[in-house]
């Protein structure tokens, strides 16, 4: 089952513009992950946020948590056309990820060049 | 280190047919995940590997079984196949058991007609 929802599900904007992708998801968790997937292969983890931490920041990608929202968000500053792709979140249960990366449907993202 | 390779890349089976699928991780990584992605359902968990012992699976049928080797590798095995396992089957691998950053392969992309 679904665990995240990441709205929205489509994003077009120009290059050089900042994305935000938002995650929600349902119940408590250890981690949260976002991954990319380029044109239906495989996934590349970008970074990774603890239950017990706020903010992360890596090059020019910064997450956010909010566990008493259940909510996630990633923020892409200076877009690429290389960004293009699609983004979804993942989440680790507590107990040592008993069941895996949780996922949600994924924000398709379109840079304009 | 060379990335987690998948084979074969793209697979066309008929309905009722068998199909097994194959997964090298990244060298030294013990622990072999697969998952199921769909447009409709998304990414989907189905089981890990470690040690060449199922640690855990998600909720799919029993069509569906995987296996671990001694070297890490893994195969996963769809019997009596449905229209419904169309679908690109991800492989992700970690140096341990219930590690939270998963490395993905390829994926598979398999058409059942």
């Amino acid at each position: 089952s679904q665990q995240g929802e990441e709205d929205p599900q489509a994003l077009s904007i120009q290059e050089g513009e900042n994305a935000t992708m938002n995650c929600s998801y349902k119940t408590s968790i250890n981690n949260l992950q976002w991954y990319r997937q380029n044109s239906g292969r495989g996934l590349v983890h970008l970074i990774l946020i603890r239950s017990n931490e706020r903010e992360k920041h890596s090059g020019r990608l910064r997450v956010t948590l909010d566990t008493s929202k259940k909510s996630s968000s990633l923020l892409i500053t200076a877009s690429r056309a290389a960004d293009t792709a699609s983004y979804f979140c993942a989440t680790v249960s507590p107990g040592g990820g008993a069941d895996g990366l949780t996922f949600g449907k994924g924000t398709h993202l379109i840079i304009q060049p | 280190k060379a990335g987690v390779t998948q084979t074969p890349r793209y697979l066309i089976k008929t309905r009722g047919q068998q199909v097994t699928l194959s997964c090298s991780p990244i060298s030294g990584h013990r622990s072999v995940s697969w998952y199921q992605q769909t447009p409709g359902q998304g990414l989907q968990f189905l089981f890990e590997y470690f040690s060449e012992t199922q640690r855990n699976k998600g909720n799919f049928p029993g069509r569906f079984s995987g296996r671990q080797f001694s070297n890490s590798r893994s195969e996963m095995n769809v019997s009596t196949l449905e229209l419904g396992d169309s679908a690109l089957y991800l492989c992700a691998s970690s140096p341990l058991a219930g590690e939270e950053t998963q490395y993905f392969g390829p994926g598979t992309r398999l058409l059942v007609l």
